[in-house]
């Protein structure tokens, strides 16, 4: 079975920017999250998304945000791009069986890695 | 606040021995917890989960045991390989989290061989 695929998976943009990010989950799969990893924060989470609908949010701006689409896919969009939003930006998925109560196994993606200059 | 903390930042041990891997959470809401390993440039790996009915688990070489009284956990690695060089992170969710991942910091694991 094919794994989490991201693209682009490096990309270099300028300060007020916009970018948007794309993840393809394991077939079969229909919840996708989202993280950031930072030197100084580690890895966090951003959002995840199960049957088109976000279903989790953790505390980052409005400037993120997300969407899936029909056949589970998953893209991320960062709307003026700021400095400190060079990261590694990584995709997760899992089933979703687990009714959204945290047993569900995420699987992760290679990441893309942003940098805002 | 640091819900998950893995105080160690790194860790060395001698190819064939055990590796050690410790981590401590705060939150008595978490009750399922997973190790993950990474390369640098790559996406974490999964390695193993527990849920917090057990104490135990076991696959291969991997072994994560679960004190729930403590709130700790630790990843064991037998015999451990030169390829297991990687920094290991220790994650958790709960129902209150849905599948919100909580991460610590990492633990930098070098097996010498």
């Amino acid at each position: 079975k094919a794994g989490v695929t991201q693209t682009p998976r490096y990309l270099i943009k300028t300060r007020g920017q916009q970018v948007t990010l794309s993840c393809s989950p394991i077939s079969g799969h229909r919840s996708v999250s989202w993280y950031q990893q930072t030197p100084g924060q580690g890895l966090q989470f951003l959002f995840e998304y199960f049957s088109e609908t976000q279903r989790n949010k953790g505390n980052f701006p409005g400037r993120f945000s997300g969407r899936q689409f029909s056949n589970s896919r998953s893209e991320m969009n960062v709307s003026t791009l700021e400095l400190g939003d060079s990261a590694l930006y990584l995709c997760a998925s899992s089933p979703g069986t687990g009714g959204g109560l945290g047993t569900d196994t995420q699987y992760f993606g290679p990441g893309t890695r942003l940098t805002v200059l | 606040d640091q819900q998950v903390k893995q105080n160690s930042p790194s860790l060395s041990v001698q190819e064939g021995r055990i590796s050690i891997l410790n981590c401590d959470y705060t939150n008595s809401m978490f009750d399922y917890f997973l190790w993950y390993k990474k390369y640098p440039a790559e996406g974490p790996t999964f390695l193993i989960s527990i849920s917090s009915i057990k104490d135990k688990n076991e696959d291969g070489r991997f072994t994560v045991f679960l004190n729930k009284s403590a709130k700790h956990l630790s990843l064991h690695i037998v015999p451990s390989q030169p390829g297991d060089s990687a920094v290991y992170f220790c994650a958790a969710s709960g129902n209150e989290y849905g599948n919100k991942l909580v991460f610590g910091a990492g633990t930098i694991l070098r097996v010498k061989s």
